[in-house]
This record gives C-alpha cells, sequence and structure tokens, in this order.
C-alpha cells in the first residue's frame, strides 16, 4: 500500500460547481497535513495547511480525519482558474522529525 | 521578498556528464529539500537538510547522486555520471521550523 494515495481524476467539472477531493495515508502516527497545487509545468504552491479543526479560506475548505486517515479539500463555485493538479502533503518520521511524503495528484479541469 | 531560487532552469547534457544543480534557500528558513518529479513516479523527496545537516536521504537513488549544505543560503544537487533516467525536473524546497515549504521554479534536467 502506497504511503499517501490520491485519485488522479481527472475530475472534469463545470465552473460553479463543487468538487471535492480525498487523500488516504498509511501512516497513523502521521502530524502534519497540507494541500499543494501545482499549475501545469509549475512548481508546487501552498494551498492550505490542514488541522485537526478543519480550514477554510475562502472557497476552499480542507478537512482531516484522523480515524479513517484521510485529508479532503473542498472546493466551492469553482473557476476556471481552479484548474491544476491538487497534491496532497503527509508529515511523519521519528521522534518528531518532518519528512514529507507527497501524494501523486488530482488533476482538475474546470470548463466553461 | 526572493523566494527559493534555483539555478539553471533548465539543463540538457550528454549521459556521463557530471550535473551540478544550486539552490538557495529563503533566508531564515532552516530546512531545506530536494526533489525530483517524474510522470511515472511524481514528486519524490532527494534528501532533507534542517539547520544545513542532512537529516534523510534515505530517496538518494544511488551514490550518482550527492547533495551538499556548506551554509544556510546555499545547497548543492550533483549528479556524477548522469544517466538518460534521471532527466526529470528537480524542485528544491525550504520551510521554517519544517512546515509549510515553498518550492522554487525547478531545473528541468535532460540527460541524452
Amino acid at each position: 500500500r502506497k504511503e499517501v494515495e490520491q485519485d488522479p481524476g481527472p475530475f472534469n467539472v463545470p465552473e460553479g460547481a463543487t468538487v471535492a477531493f480525498n487523500c488516504t495515508y498509511s501512516n497513523s502516527a502521521s502530524q502534519s497535513f497540507f494541500w499543494y497545487r501545482q499549475d501545469c509545468r509549475k512548481e508546487p504552491k501552498l494551498l492550505m495547511s490542514v488541522y485537526s479543526s478543519g480550514n477554510e479560506d475562502g472557497r476552499f475548505t480542507a478537512q482531516l480525519n484522523r480515524a479513517s486517515q484521510y485529508i479532503s479539500l473542498l472546493i466551492r463555485d469553482s473557476k476556471l482558474s481552479d484548474s491544476a493538479t491538487y497534491l496532497c502533503v503527509v508529515n511523519n518520521g521519528p521522534g518528531g522529525s518532518y519528512i514529507p511524503t507527497f501524494g501523486r495528484g488530482t488533476s482538475l479541469i474546470v470548463h466553461p | 521578498d526572493a523566494g527559493v531560487i534555483q539555478s539553471p532552469r533548465h539543463e540538457v547534457t550528454e549521459m556521463g556528464q557530471e550535473v551540478t544543480l544550486r539552490c538557495k534557500p529563503i533566508s531564515g528558513h532552516n530546512s531545506l529539500f530536494w526533489y525530483r518529479q517524474t510522470m511515472m513516479r511524481g514528486l519524490e523527496l532527494l534528501i532533507y537538510f534542517n539547520n544545513n545537516v542532512p537529516i534523510d536521504d534515505s530517496g538518494m537513488p544511488e551514490d550518482r547522486f550527492s547533495a551538499k549544505m556548506p551554509n544556510a543560503s546555499f545547497s548543492t544537487l550533483k549528479i556524477q555520471p548522469s544517466e538518460p533516467r534521471d532527466s526529470a525536473v528537480y524542485f528544491c524546497a525550504s520551510s521554517e521550523q519544517s512546515y509549510e515549504q515553498y518550492f522554487g521554479p525547478g531545473t528541468r534536467l535532460t540527460v541524452t
């Protein structure tokens, strides 16, 4: 089983739609979680951190479910500019060290 | 405020040649990461430095790869000798206290 798994998609949605992605992780001791966005031929950019209590930033909501070992990203009112690949990152390591593991990413295409 | 700086942005070299990639992290960040991204394998962590000390290099593919961080503002990733299968985009990222990472623009390496 891979450490961090994501549905590669693509998710093809119309403008204005709500779309959600999940990311599952295998290490129950994982300590912190993030969502990154990567545009074609660009570097990944931090989208948001995922806190135990959830995190909302405008149209984006991230949640953590430790019992089922997954994180989620919800995008409301999708815009054309949201088209990108969304990468989840799970951070774990011995003794509190930080070893980030990236998922392969979920591709989102928002069409007019 | 300058972000992570990488050079060169593009590198084309012949098999067997030495390749050196360079990275300048964000000032004040004490963690530095080197990644490799390919279509087949996604984003892979190669090595992670904390306070200039290598913490985890388990992702370094083989002895042909080496990385150094002689001071807080500079790191190199060297491949010697290079092989066609090393062709990929190499990203450097830095973070403060090992939390959110900020990526450089990447070096696109092609080995012929």
